[in-house]
């Protein structure tokens, strides 16, 4: 079965420095893969998605990227995190034509 | 657009009673439509889909849901609730764009609260 790995749990950071969080997908081949980010009493925000290797597409501009450098694996960084960077980040996976998307655990970061 | 709507934003019900959960979508064509329900701290869970079909669906947990062309809703309920149904749903509508990709919109979550 598939299964979506996410990590860090939670993470404190100072104002300006880097990011780097990981999502890893397991028993599947080639999935859309996306980044979402909830803040506190918001809904979901999708910040990014990938049909393949190396495509990323941004839903919108702010301060994060995304990079896809293998099949299963997508990485959200920033180079320097701002203080409106804090809420809780999601990564999912889902197949093609119109499944659902599976959700990790998601990151909670807090920028301080 | 598409949009979707969940226009309570805060339900408490008493443990054993029953639950509805309403949602409303905005979209052009036939939705694909989904309810998944967050715990604190976790990720979202899968509850049910509905693709076409019987616009009965039944979901995990003793959840169903009914679609409802005309009134363009999707609401969720269950007969009987249970205290650990206790968390944040959202219901989502979604579309496959070129390219394979799935788009999904969520609505703004519904906080369930179960008294004993």
């Amino acid at each position: 079965s598939q299964t979506i790995h996410q990590w860090p749990a939670t993470l404190v950071q100072p104002v300006g420095s880097p990011l780097s969080l990981e999502c890893t997908v397991e028993g599947t081949s080639n999935p859309n893969l996306y980044w979402y980010r909830q803040a506190a009493g918001r809904g979901l925000q999708l910040l990014f998605y990938s049909v393949g290797i190396g495509q990323i597409s941004s839903e919108v501009p702010q301060n994060l990227s995304a990079s896809r450098p293998q099949d299963r694996q997508f990485i959200l960084s920033s180079k320097k995190l701002l203080l409106s960077d804090s809420g809780f980040y999601l990564c999912a996976w889902s197949g093609l034509e119109n499944s659902p998307l599976h959700f990790g655990n998601g990151t909670r970061l807090t920028v301080t | 657009a598409q949009s979707v709507t969940q226009p309570d934003i805060h339900i408490t019900v008493s443990e054993g009673a029953s639950l509805e959960l309403r949602c409303n979508y905005s979209y052009g064509a036939t939705p694909y439509l989904f309810w998944y329900v967050q715990s604190p701290g976790q990720g979202l869970q899968l509850l049910l889909k509905y693709f076409s079909g019987d616009t009965l669906v039944q979901g995990i947990k003793g959840f169903e849901a009914e679609f409802k062309r005309s009134q363009s809703s999707f609401n969720l309920r269950k007969p009987s609730v249970h205290w650990s149904d206790a968390a944040e749903y959202f219901c989502a509508v979604g579309t496959t764009l070129s390219g394979g990709y799935n788009k999904l919109i969520f609505g703004a979550g519904t906080r369930l609260a179960v008294h004993p």
